[in-house]
């Protein structure tokens, strides 16, 4: 998957506990986007970052949910006090640009199985 | 992002081409057509895109119908590896544009 790198692959939390799941998007892509699938169900969006910028939060979840991308480091998915139905796995994507360009393809990671018992 | 149409399942012979439906009879002039895949328990992996003219790189192909309104996705020799759901995104590249996952179509490819 063009170099996109999720971690950890497989997460195993306890309910009130927080996860944190990281992705390294593909070198020189400055933009983010994660997704989440619950099991047996399609993909559903949840944010869109530029580098120190979230542009589109709108799958986001209110509450307990939140998403960064510094300068330096990896984005980082952040679920605080996690319940059962956090249970799925977590897809990062990134792309080159968001403006203009006539491609501009996004490529995912391999994503994170987040368990919450 | 317009929406899209594809059958729900679909099967093929190991060997002979698959060929994918898509309808987005509301596509826009600038809207690219995107297709990705998702074996199960993988990340969706991008296949092919574009926008008028048919395409065609090492995985597949993609052809486009002059009024854009609807397109094939082709595998010319399908393999018991490209079991997966299909995913037909029309989408324009820009600023905050994300891709929009409908149901796709989940191509069982059989001996």
């Amino acid at each position: 998957n063009a170099g996109v790198m999720q971690n950890p692959r497989h997460l195993v939390r306890r309910r009130g506990q927080e996860a944190r799941l990281r992705c390294s998007p593909v070198k020189g892509h400055s933009h983010v986007y994660w997704y989440r699938q619950l099991p047996e169900e399609g993909l559903k969006f949840m944010v869109y970052l530029q580098k120190e910028n979230i542009i589109d939060e709108s799958g986001m979840p209110k509450e307990r949910f939140s998403a960064e991308f510094p300068k330096e480091g990896p984005s980082i998915l952040r679920i605080q006090q996690v319940v059962r139905g956090d249970s799925a796995a977590y897809f990062c994507a990134s792309s080159l640009s968001g403006t203009g360009d006539s491609g501009n393809t996004i490529y995912f990671g391999e994503g994170s199985w987040l368990t919450v018992v | 992002d317009a929406k899209t149409t594809q059958p729900p399942s679909m099967d093929c012979a190991e060997g002979r081409a698959a060929n994918l439906p898509c309808n987005h009879s509301t596509i826009s002039g600038n809207e690219y057509v995107y297709w990705y895949r998702q074996i199960h328990s993988q990340g969706p992996q991008y296949i092919i895109h574009g926008l008028k003219n048919n395409e065609t790189n090492e995985m597949a192909s993609l052809i486009i119908t002059e009024d854009r309104k609807s397109s094939t996705l082709i595998l010319p020799h399908a393999t018991l590896r490209d079991t997966a759901v299909y995913y037909c995104i029309v989408r324009v590249p820009g600023t905050a544009s994300k891709l929009t996952f409908g149901t796709g179509t989940r191509l069982q490819v059989t001996l």
